[in-house]
Parts: C-alpha cells; sequence; structure tokens
C-alpha cells in the first residue's frame, strides 16, 4: 500500500507566525509532488507542483522545496495571516500513474 | 464551463435511500476523478474516467457505488441504499489528459446521511 503521510495533522498558530509542515513519500518511481490549499466549502487550490529533486517554488509567502531521494517535501508560510487558514494537501503523482495519492493534509489554524 | 461544478453541494438523505451526485467537468478536459474525504480522513480514490470509460473503478468502497460518464463530459456518482458510513465529501477533479500536471476540483458535496 503506497503512503503519502503529512505531519503534523492540525497546527494551530498566531497571525505573523511563520510555519512549516511535512510531506513523506515512496521515492521510487517518482514524478511530481503536488501540493493544494482546501478552504472550507471551497475548491481545492493547486500551489506548486514540483517534478526535480531540489526544486523549490515560491508564491507571495508561501514557498515548498523537495528531496526526490529521501522522499520528502516541505510547505513554508512565513508570517502566517488568518486569511492562510485552511487544510494543505500534499499528492504524489508515479511514473506510469494515472491518479494523484493524496495525504491526508495539515490544517492550519491562524488566529488574529 | 469555467470551472469544474459539483451538484447539489449538500445533500441530507435518510438510511437506507440512493443519490445522485453529479460532476460537470471543464469542457474538453478527458480526464475526470471522484474522491471523497470523510471525517478526519485523506482524499481517498474512487474512480478515475478517461472519456467515457472507467479504466480504474478499484476505489469504488462496495457495490453499492457506481459511476457514469456519458458524451466525455458529465459524470454522475450513485449511490445506492446509503449507509453512515457513506458521509462525507465527494470532490470532483478533472484533467485535460492525464492529471499529471494536476486537477482542477469542483467544490464538492456534502453528503450526510441520518
Amino acid at each position: 500500500i503506497l503512503n503519502v503521510e503529512q505531519s503534523p495533522q492540525s497546527l494551530h498558530v498566531q497571525e505573523g507566525d511563520s510555519t512549516n509542515f511535512t510531506c513523506s513519500f515512496p521515492s521510487s518511481n517518482f514524478y511530481a509532488l503536488h501540493w493544494y490549499r482546501w478552504e472550507t466549502a471551497k475548491s481545492p487550490e493547486a500551489l506548486f507542483v514540483m517534478t526535480l529533486n531540489g526544486d523549490e517554488k515560491k508564491k507571495g509567502r508561501i514557498s515548498a522545496t523537495l528531496n526526490t531521494k529521501e522522499g520528502y517535501s516541505y510547505l513554508y508560510i512565513k508570517g502566517s495571516q488568518p486569511e492562510d487558514s485552511a487544510t494543505y494537501l500534499c499528492a504524489l503523482w508515479m511514473d506510469s500513474s494515472y491518479k494523484l495519492i493524496f495525504g491526508s493534509g495539515t490544517r492550519l489554524l491562524v488566529r488574529p | 464551463g469555467a470551472g469544474v461544478s459539483q451538484s447539489p453541494s449538500n445533500k441530507v438523505t435518510e438510511k437506507g435511500k440512493d443519490v445522485e451526485l453529479r460532476c460537470d467537468p471543464i469542457s474538453g478536459h478527458t480526464a475526470l476523478y471522484w474522491y471523497r474525504q470523510s471525517l478526519g480522513q485523506g482524499l481517498e480514490f474512487l474512480i478515475y474516467f478517461q472519456g467515457n470509460s472507467a479504466p480504474d473503478k478499484s476505489g469504488l468502497p462496495s457495490d453499492r457505488f457506481s459511476a457514469e460518464r456519458t458524451g466525455g463530459s458529465v459524470s454522475t456518482l450513485t449511490i445506492q441504499r446509503t449507509q453512515q458510513e457513506d458521509s462525507a465529501v465527494y470532490l470532483c477533479a478533472s484533467s485535460i489528459t492525464g492529471g499529471a500536471g494536476g486537477y482542477t476540483f469542483g467544490s464538492g458535496t456534502r453528503l450526510t446521511v441520518v
């Protein structure tokens, strides 16, 4: 059984704090790692697609890194804001696959 | 359409009743996926369509679940004789061909079985 693991399961931070969470995955047959942001009652929104070992991507205050050899990715949020409150999902696309395999997500709550 | 549309957005049904969930993908997207998230769980794969064919139905939890797609467009997920454990958010997603570049998701149907 293929497992994509995310930690922590949930996180409460104060506005202005920086935070990070982890996605770990099997490194064999890796093709791409996706990050999504899912706010309650909305559609999951694509943040990053990462394919190369050592990739770093950035969108505003959010950035992500990828290590395909050891099978992990970090998502960082700098200076968290209440509007960052959401569930952050990572998903693995394996070589010769046809579907994304999702982790269970990290639920982030940013207190004003 | 401009995005992936799902209906209804919320559905409360009595145990034992049948329900139909609808997904209208982005026009021209050949791949369509159904996932669900039960309380405290991750996104669980249900079924994948390429055009009107479903090469992988392996995620359907039981034979009470079925799905079809017509005209390479709209898909319906049907749950017969609903049980309380079917309560979840059901998400549909589509992509142009395969999904390696990522999916576009709908906003989901929240199903509650009472």
